[in-house]
């Protein structure tokens, strides 16, 4: 089976500064684990994914994600947090090469203070 | 080029009622992805069609849901009777190929029973 946890259902940050949002995950075998980013009335935007390589991987609008597969983290980050940043954040995991289901995490809330 | 469309973007309807749900993926994407997205938490997979045909409805409660493709472009999701706990935005994606990483959203359907 094959889950993921977001522990932080809000995180705040001040604009300008370092936000990171947290993700851990649970599969077999090798994982796939992507971000997608929603905004009011609008569908989820892919903006990340980590297949296979670097650990470090970059995105969209500035993001990044670093997998680590001895904690089984693939937490997200932006060296600058902008107000339009704003938005709930969701990772997810995909099971195996061949099944493109993604199973998603419950979402992070992210609020960057002006 | 134009995303992924889905109508209508709000519905209310009284529980035991019927409602469609409506999707064009983007043009000649073979893979389509209905989610269910209930308020604080993450999509949950219905249902995957690859052209026409059904690759994974193992999440699709077969006892009121139906989804069909028949064409292997557009695609209708219906549940008949609605159940209060249905309850939900209901997302459209699709993906090039049943490989492709990335998937691309529609803006969802707002579903609310009362």
């Amino acid at each position: 089976a094959q889950s993921v946890a977001q522990p932080e259902d809000q995180v705040n940050v001040a604009e300008g500064n370092p936000l990171t949002v947290k993700c851990t995950y649970s599969v077999s075998g090798n994982p796939y684990l992507f971000w997608y980013v929603q905004y009011p009335n609008r569908g989820l935007q892919f903006l990340l994914k980590y297949i296979t390589g670097d650990n470090l991987v970059k995105g969209s609008y500035g993001f990044e994600a670093e997998f680590n597969k001895s904690q089984t983290s693939f937490h997200l980050k932006k060296p600058s947090a902008l107000v339009s940043d704003s938005a709930l954040y969701f990772c997810a995991v995909r099971n195996r090469a061949g099944a493109n289901n993604l199973f998603f995490g419950t979402g992070t809330r992210l609020t960057v203070i002006p | 080029e134009a995303g992924v469309a889905q109508s209508p973007r709000y519905k209310i309807i009284e529980k035991r009622q019927s409602v469609a749900f409506w999707c064009n993926p983007i043009s000649g994407h073979a893979t389509l992805y209905w989610y269910q997205q209930i308020l604080g938490q993450g999509p949950k997979l219905l249902i995957q069609f690859q052209n026409n045909g059904v690759v994974d409805d193992s999440q699709l409660p077969k006892d009121r849901f139906s989804a069909e493709r028949l064409k292997g472009v557009d695609s209708t999701l219906k549940i008949q009777p609605a159940k209060l706990e249905d309850s939900a935005v209901y997302l459209c994606a699709s993906t090039p190929t049943i490989d492709s990483y990335e998937q691309y959203f529609g803006p969802g359907t707002r579903l609310t029973v009362t």
